[in-house]
């Protein structure tokens, strides 16, 4: 099955502690992305990457980080430093070729902070 | 700053009902618009709009955009329930980020 797979579906952390969450693609896309989402709002993008070893920060990039050792894989680390990071965390992914290739969505991770 | 402005945020309809969402925008470097469905998890794909005034159509959904008043809209015909979602517009600016609004939710009662 070709897709992005977001894991876990739910995550429930304790404040104060880092947590990763997995995002996977196997449609050999270049392009992959971190948005946040957040009750009665639209997206917000954290990071964003373009190509392997290479990511830039997105609107909302502060108390996040990111890797991009693999073109299929994207995890993003929520830091403690994120003052409120209760959310549903959605990864997508693009060729990124022409202007008009579009982003893909997974299924998202909903994290909730206790 | 750029910024995706979305009218209702929130709709109720009854089945049957046509309907229209708004979006507007103010970006710079204006590539393209999409417009998403989001059922309780991912945003699905609906429409990219690039051309002004060419209308796409996909059953009872159709979308156009006017880039001259920098806006565009997304009608639903004949609604159903399943059609309650939250849509989502986004703008697709310098290389490859995407701004998106806040989204308009649609409830369709039977």
């Amino acid at each position: 099955d070709g897709g992005i797979t977001q894991s876990p579906k739910y995550l429930f952390r304790k404040e104060g502690q880092n947590v990763t969450l997995s995002c996977e693609q196997n449609l050999n896309h270049d392009a992959m992305y971190w948005y946040r989402q957040d009750p009665g709002q639209g997206l917000r993008l954290i990071y964003y990457s373009q190509i392997v070893n290479d990511f830039q920060k997105g609107d909302i990039a502060e108390g996040y980080s990111v890797s991009r050792e693999k073109k299929e894989s994207f995890p993003l680390t929520v830091t403690s430093a994120q003052k409120n990071p209760t959310a549903f965390y959605l990864c997508a992914s693009s060729l990124d070729r022409a202007s008009t290739d579009t982003q893909y969505f997974g299924p998202g991770t909903r994290l909730t902070v206790l | 700053e750029d910024k995706v402005v979305q009218s209702p945020l929130s709709l109720v309809v009854h089945e049957g009902d046509t309907v229209t969402l708004n979006c507007s925008y103010e970006v710079t470097n204006f590539r393209s618009l999409l417009w998403y469905k989001q059922e309780k998890k991912a945003p699905t794909f609906l429409f990219m709009l690039t051309s002004s005034g060419i209308e796409k159509k996909s059953g009872r959904l159709s979308s156009i955009l006017d880039k001259k008043e920098l806006f565009s809209i997304l009608n639903i015909t004949a609604t159903q329930t399943g059609d309650s979602a939250v849509y989502l517009c986004a703008v697709r600016t310098s290389g490859s980020r995407l701004t998106f609004g806040e989204g308009t939710q649609l409830t369709v009662n039977p």
